[in-house]
């Protein structure tokens, strides 16, 4: 059965610090990945999808194989990036990680 | 993307009745979804709403405790009957884009907060 883990429950990163929020999936077919958020108060919007390799609000996702892994990286943390982020693994039905909250301190 | 609104957006109700929650896209869509988000947690698939068919539920989702309907393309019900306060939660709907393009990636409403009391 496919799954989705996100090891870490929050992160705290000071602004202008590298960002690192990690993924890994477990599925036996080709898997297709994104990165969703949820800023606070907010809908759950889509910030990446690992298919189009595209770089949204300084973000950056690439899918790994070997390790099955989709980490989500930033060089430089805002204070705006805080929010709730997703991993998810479409099958094409999206089965979520259980989410990361970033916490970017000033 | 698409616009996606839920009704109502949140709700207070009693142990043992039922709540239904409308979602409606302006946009041509190819699948539709319900979600739920408890309290703290991650987003759980319900079910996916099939047009002029049953729903696809889930493991540990069941249609009496959870009916769903899909009379056309853009819109979606989902009740939630004979309610405990083990179903307060946020309830999303999500749809996928009809069109090549979509790359599968799903869009989610507002959602539903409900409190059961």
């Amino acid at each position: 059965a496919q799954r989705v883990t996100q090891p870490e429950k929050l992160l705290s990163v000071f602004k202008g610090a590298p960002v690192e929020l990690k993924c890994n999936y477990s599925y036996s077919g080709s898997p297709e990945l994104f990165w969703y958020v949820q800023y606070s108060r907010q809908r759950l919007q889509l910030l990446l999808r690992h298919i189009s390799r595209e770089s949204i609000k300084g973000f950056t996702a690439d899918l790994n194989k070997g390790e099955t892994s989709f980490h989500l990286k930033k060089p430089f943390a805002q204070e705006e990036d805080s929010a709730m982020y997703y991993c998810a693994l479409s099958t094409p039905q999206l089965t979520f990680g259980k989410g990361t909250k970033l916490s970017v301190i000033p | 993307s698409a616009v996606i609104s839920q009704k109502p957006s949140r709700d207070i109700c009693q142990r043992g009745t039922s709540l239904t929650i409308q979602c409606q896209v302006d946009s041509q869509v190819t699948m539709m979804f319900w979600y739920r988000q408890q309290p703290g947690q991650s987003l759980t698939l319900i079910a996916t709403a099939n047009q002029g068919s049953e729903a696809t539920y889930e493991s540990g989702f069941v249609i009496d405790k959870f009916p769903i309907s899909r009379p056309n393309l853009t819109f979606s019900t989902l009740t939630v009957s004979n309610m405990s306060p083990e179903d307060s939660s946020i309830y999303l709907c999500s749809v996928r884009l009809a069109g090549a393009s979509s790359y599968n990636e799903q869009f989610f409403g507002p959602g539903t907060r409900l409190t059961v009391l």
